[in-house]
């Protein structure tokens, strides 16, 4: 079973962008669909962008279009997401999943917005 | 503003069980296949169940998901004290996009 791994908490100012890093140690990110979802505090699970390399397309979710950039590092095999434009609305718990029906999921990366 | 709706919480006692329901439009779910995934507290989300009814490798045959026109329910039987988890649905916003849309999920206690 695939397992991913996600880094340690962020905290960023206002305004500023964080990059989060995925990563599966020993299996190979290239061939595989990821999302991005996150959880505010308090709240529900929010879709946020899928990268399908299959056929290169990136879809954003109505909230990120604009704000969201995801790509690669394919020689560490690392999947990044990175959320620009901060605001405290942002603090929340990142998970990245992997497969076309999300089907494995990281621990999660907190990221705390807080001037 | 949630378009899959579920309800924020349900209960059972050990050995009993539980449905919950994901209620959605024509365009989501009526259109589209319908996820479960289990979310305990500080842990990674689990897929549980997808395309409807499909159970992954390793997830228990109590756990089992149905879709009717524009809802979908998951049924849990043999309801077990490590079953108290938040439960969400998930569908495609709609069948173009690849957009993804979450219900608002559904705390489930273990009495």
């Amino acid at each position: 079973q695939v397992q991913l791994e996600q880094s340690g908490p962020e905290v960023k100012k206002p305004g500023a962008s964080v990059r989060i890093p995925c990563k599966a140690p020993g299996y190979s990110l290239s061939g595989s669909s990821r999302h991005w979802v996150r959880q505010a505090p308090g709240k529900g699970l929010e879709w946020m962008v899928n990268f399908d390399p299959g056929d290169g397309m990136t879809v954003y979710g109505q909230n990120f279009d604009g704000r969201v950039t995801v790509n690669e590092d394919t020689s560490t095999d690392t999947a990044y997401m990175e959320l620009h434009s901060l605001t405290s609305d942002d603090t929340a718990v990142y998970f990245c999943a992997l497969g076309g029906q999300m089907d494995v999921w990281g621990e999660g990366t907190t990221v705390i917005v807080s001037p | 503003q949630t378009v899959l709706t579920q309800p924020p919480s349900a209960s059972g006692t050990p050995g009993q069980r539980v449905t919950i329901s994901c209620s959605g439009s024509s365009s989501i779910i009526g259109g589209n296949t319908v996820n479960w995934y289990q979310h305990l507290p500080g842990a990674a989300p689990k897929l549980l169940i997808y395309t409807n009814d499909q159970r992954p490798s390793g997830v228990p045959a109590r756990f089992s998901g149905s879709k009717s026109g524009t809802s979908a329910s998951l049924a849990i039987s043999g309801l077990q004290s490590e079953d108290e988890a938040t439960y969400y649905c998930a569908s495609w916003a709609d069948s173009l996009s690849g957009r993804w849309v979450f219900g608002g999920g559904t705390k489930l206690t273990v009495l």
